[in-house]
């Protein structure tokens, strides 16, 4: 069965500190995958995805960056944390070219920028 | 543009009451699909049921129910029987083609507060 693993589960960063959050998945080969911004007031954002190794799409302009180094690896990074960038961040993945196919969302990361 | 609305901020009900969560969507798209999520305080969103838009049959899984309606386009759950465990947030969703890549738009969520 498939399974994905986010770490850590929770950070306490300093302004301008860097960011590096990973996501792996197994149990499935190329996935798409998500990564998800959750900020006070639950409202789900969708900051990048990704089809394949080394192909992402933004999804909104800001400080963030995402990778994929590996097909079932997908990081997101930053080189300086901004106040604003607090928030529950949730990595998912779904099935490649299946039009229904469910997103399945990691435990999250709760970053708190201090 | 799609959208999902979701009105009912924050639902408290009493256990083993019946409580309905609203869903409204919005699309141009002929072929799509809607997603219900749960998620629990710990922050994991659960995946609950898919619906294409091709299939108006309502479903039943347990306590859970769903009520799909391409007329008024809303997809509502029921939760019958409440039970504290139900407490969560519960999302709606609705799947776009953007791109290479199948995407999801969330709704803002329902609070659901199952007392004992």
């Amino acid at each position: 069965s498939q399974t994905i693993h986010q770490w850590p589960a929770t950070l306490v960063q300093p302004v301008g500190s860097p960011l590096s959050l990973e996501c792996t998945v197994e149990g499935t080969s190329n996935p798409n995958l998500y990564w998800y911004r959750q900020a006070a007031g639950r409202g789900l954002q969708l900051l990048f995805y990704s089809v394949g190794i080394g192909q992402i799409s933004s999804e909104v302009p800001q400080n963030l960056s995402a990778s994929r180094p590996q097909d079932r690896q997908f990081i997101l990074s930053s080189k300086k944390l901004l106040l604003s960038d607090s928030g529950f961040y949730l990595c998912a993945w779904s099935a490649p070219w299946t039009a229904d196919s469910p997103l399945h969302f990691g435990n999250g990361t709760r970053l708190t920028v201090t | 543009a799609q959208k999902v609305t979701q009105a009912q901020t924050e639902i408290s009900v009493v256990e083993k009451e019946d409580v309905t969560l609203d869903c409204v969507y919005e699309t141009r798209d002929t072929t799509y699909y809607l997603f219900w999520y749960k998620q629990p305080p710990s922050g994991e969103l659960v995946f609950l049921i898919r619906r294409n838009s091709f299939d108006e049959q309502n479903e039943i899984s347990g306590r859970y129910s769903w009520n799909f309606q391409k007329s008024t386009s809303s997809f509502n759950f029921t939760i019958t029987a409440s039970q504290v465990v139900d407490s969560a947030v519960y999302f709606c969703a609705l799947s776009e083609e953007r791109g290479p890549a199948r995407q999801l738009t969330f709704g803002s969520g329902t609070q659901l507060t199952v007392l004992p």
